[in-house]
């Protein structure tokens, strides 16, 4: 089973341009989860997708930060216009709609954004 | 909002060491995460702690839920290479807006052969 996959792996662009991020959870999972680390500080939450629904999006920085998800499958994050603060490594995670203990979050790869 | 401390930021240690981090909140936590991320990786998850006072163990690694709810620690009991990676602690609070996790600042683990 594939896991959950990020595009593009690195992105470096000047500030005031746009980037998008895209993220593939791992199908059927019907949560997904955007996250952020900076300059090697903690793992932020940025927000959260049920299905195509933003459950959660108290993590988004500003309104520079667009994030979508379309049909409940992938989901796109844009930053737009990019500032020099925005760099940093966007994880995206996502787990399965139940109940339980935990719901595991499976971690993608990441993407390395460097705004110059 | 809620923040956790983690320490130490890095270790440098040497092969069949033992390793000891630890986490600490001011929040309580429902439940405890170790991750571990390798290079070029996103985070994996090691232990999962779901009780407070819980002790758990995953081979050569034990984690255990404080008491208190407010802090967590993790054990690697004789190192290898493979070991080397960053690690994170992260707490969760089941509720009905989601399953966020608050991370720590993560521990750079790196191990000398």
């Amino acid at each position: 089973e594939a896991g959950v996959t990020q595009f593009p792996s690195h992105s470096v662009i000047e500030k005031g341009q746009t980037v998008t991020l895209r993220c593939d959870p791992i199908s059927g999972h019907d949560n997904l989860y955007w996250y952020r680390r900076v300059m090697g500080k903690e793992i932020k939450f940025l927000l959260h997708f049920v299905k195509e629904s933003k459950q959660d999006e108290s993590g988004m920085p500003n309104n520079r930060f667009l994030a979508e998800r379309t049909g409940g499958t992938y989901s796109t994050l844009k930053v737009q216009p990019a500032e020099l603060e925005d760099s940093g490594v966007y994880f995206c995670a996502s787990s399965p709609l139940r109940g339980g203990l935990y719901n595991e979050q499976f971690f993608g790869p990441g993407t390395r954004l460097t705004v110059l | 909002g809620q923040q956790l401390n983690q320490s130490p930021q890095s270790m440098f240690i040497q092969e069949g060491e033992d390793v000891s981090m630890n986490c600490t909140s001011s929040s309580i936590f429902n439940t405890w995460l170790w991750y571990k991320q390798d290079p070029g990786e996103g985070p994996v998850l090691l232990i999962a702690l779901y009780k407070a006072g819980e002790l758990t163990s995953n081979g050569r690694l034990t984690a255990q839920f404080g008491i208190t709810r407010k802090d967590s620690f993790l054990n690697i009991s004789a190192s290898i290479p493979s070991d080397v990676g960053i690690y994170f602690c992260a707490g969760q609070i089941p509720n009905n807006a989601g399953n966020m996790l608050t991370f720590g600042g993560g521990t750079r683990l790196m191990v000398k052969p």
